[in-house]
């Protein structure tokens, strides 16, 4: 498996509802990100995990939650988004630094609308 | 932090020409640059990418060149195709440890005109 999956591959949800996004690698990457992505805008990162541990938050507001259960999952929470968080959600991962750099590879994103 | 830029924002051209995007970044401890490619609704998609110990990169068309003293990097597609269109976006990477970071320039929404 030489891909990274996103389920699910569209989302809309109100404004009280909780859900989750999905994110599955099989290539043995220690590193996965969440991005968040507007349109015409590059990716803006949101969280990194490192074997499984959270080691970049970048300020992003307590109604997304990710979660790393293992190594090749990785998930985000949801809940209480407002309609500006309507996005593109990627998620990412990259092998470990001793096999390259920081060569990212991107799922195909869920596409998120509040409502 | 890294600071990447990118120009220019749009850029169309005629099917068989070059194109050209061009990249400043700020870091000078930042030695990863990708470029990845977007069409529309699609995930982005590496390209090509240069480390910081090598002036120049080719793939086929498409080929990259590293100027670490001027901080600057860029994008050459030779030959275009319309399907080249697409947003392209180039990054630098940054940080340390196992997870490093990608800061990414504004992008650049290439057309080429059949």
């Amino acid at each position: 498996d030489t891909e990274v999956t996103q389920t699910p591959k569209h989302l809309v949800m109100g404004m009280t509802n909780k859900k989750s996004l999905k994110c599955e690698q099989h290539m043995g990457h220690r590193a996965m990100y969440w991005y968040k992505q507007k349109a015409k805008k590059p990716p803006e990162l949101m969280f990194v995990y490192s074997y499984e541990k959270l080691s970049i938050n970048e300020s992003v507001p307590s109604r997304f939650s990710p979660e790393c259960p293992n190594s090749s999952l990785l998930n985000l929470h949801l809940h209480a988004l407002q309609p500006e968080d309507s996005a593109l959600y990627l998620c990412a991962s990259s092998p470990p630094l001793t096999r390259n750099y920081n060569e990212q590879f991107f799922g195909p994103g869920t596409r998120l609308t509040v409502l | 932090g890294e600071n990447v830029e990118q120009h220019p924002s749009t850029l169309s051209v005629q099917e068989g020409d070059s194109a050209v995007i061009k990249c400043t970044y700020s870091d000078s401890a930042s030695n990863y640059f990708p470029w990845y490619k977007q069409e529309l609704g699609k995930r982005p998609q590496l390209i090509i990418d240069i480390r910081s110990n090598v002036g120049e990169k080719k793939d086929q068309r498409i080929a990259v060149t590293l100027n670490k003293t001027a901080k600057h990097f860029s994008l050459h597609i030779t030959e275009t195709q319309p399907e080249d269109s697409a947003v392209y976006f180039c990054a630098a990477s940054t940080g340390s440890g196992s997870a490093r970071q990608l800061t990414f320039g504004s992008g650049t929404q290439l057309t080429v005109l059949p």
